[in-house]
């Protein structure tokens, strides 16, 4: 069956990086794109950007332009969602989804405080 | 950006009853291959997202046959024919035509 799996909650300062990975299983990992969703506390759901496990190519959010990274790791099928220049408002749970975004990770909560 | 709306925002339903949730988007949701990139999906308290149906009227793997979607172009139903209390959460919309993919703000369904 398809699964997600991500790492684990974060605690970071304002400034820092955080990298959250997400580990796929069930299914060929270079067949399906990844999309990146995060949900800010009591929030909804905000798109990222999304990668092609395949060839590695990337298109993310405007708002997130210049922050975010997004790479993959064919041998591990693990995709990887960097962010970085951290502020507060970046405190939320991101979640890896599998394009056409059908199954979902778990989540990773990210938690951005001095 | 592909705006997309919804509603209500709340909902409180009696069990057995029927619910129907309304979306709408900026533009059309129809691509030139035919197909329609409007997707529902229920956020129950404390998990991720689970996907219910796709491009518009497709229910996924797994979900009861009381859920039903309808629409085109830009208009959207989301139908519940007799809700249970596992139904309760928050539903979103989302459209996938273009990028970036965008959501609607959820319609919260709770019990009475």
């Amino acid at each position: 069956q398809v699964q997600l799996v991500q790492s684990g909650a974060e605690v970071k300062k304002p400034g820092a990086s955080v990298k959250v990975s997400c580990k796929a299983s069930g299914y060929t990992f270079t067949s399906y794109y990844m999309h990146w969703v995060r949900q800010a506390p009591g929030q909804g759901l905000e798109w990222m950007g999304i990668i092609n496990p395949s060839g590695g190519s990337t298109s993310y959010a405007q708002k997130f332009q210049g922050r975010v990274t997004m790479t993959r790791d064919t041998s591990t099928s693990t995709v990887y969602m960097e962010l970085s220049s951290l502020r507060s408002e970046d405190t939320a749970v991101y979640y890896c989804a599998r394009g056409p975004i059908d199954y979902w990770g778990q989540g990773t909560l990210v938690t951005v405080s001095s | 950006d592909i705006v997309m709306t919804q509603t209500p925002l709340s909902l409180s339903v009696t069990p057995g009853q029927p619910a129907s949730i309304s979306c709408k988007s900026s533009q059309s949701l129809l691509h030139s291959d035919g197909k329609t990139y409007l997707y529902w999906y229920l956020q129950k308290p404390g998990q991720p997202p689970q996907l219910l149906i796709y491009e518009v009227s497709n229910r996924f793997s797994g979900v009861p046959d009381r859920f039903s979607g309808s629409g085109s172009g830009t208009d959207f139903t989301l139908k519940i024919s007799r809700v249970e209390a596992e139904d309760v959460g928050v539903y979103y919309c989302m459209q996938s035509i273009q990028l970036p993919l965008t959501f609607g703000p959820g319609t919260k369904v709770d019990i009475k």
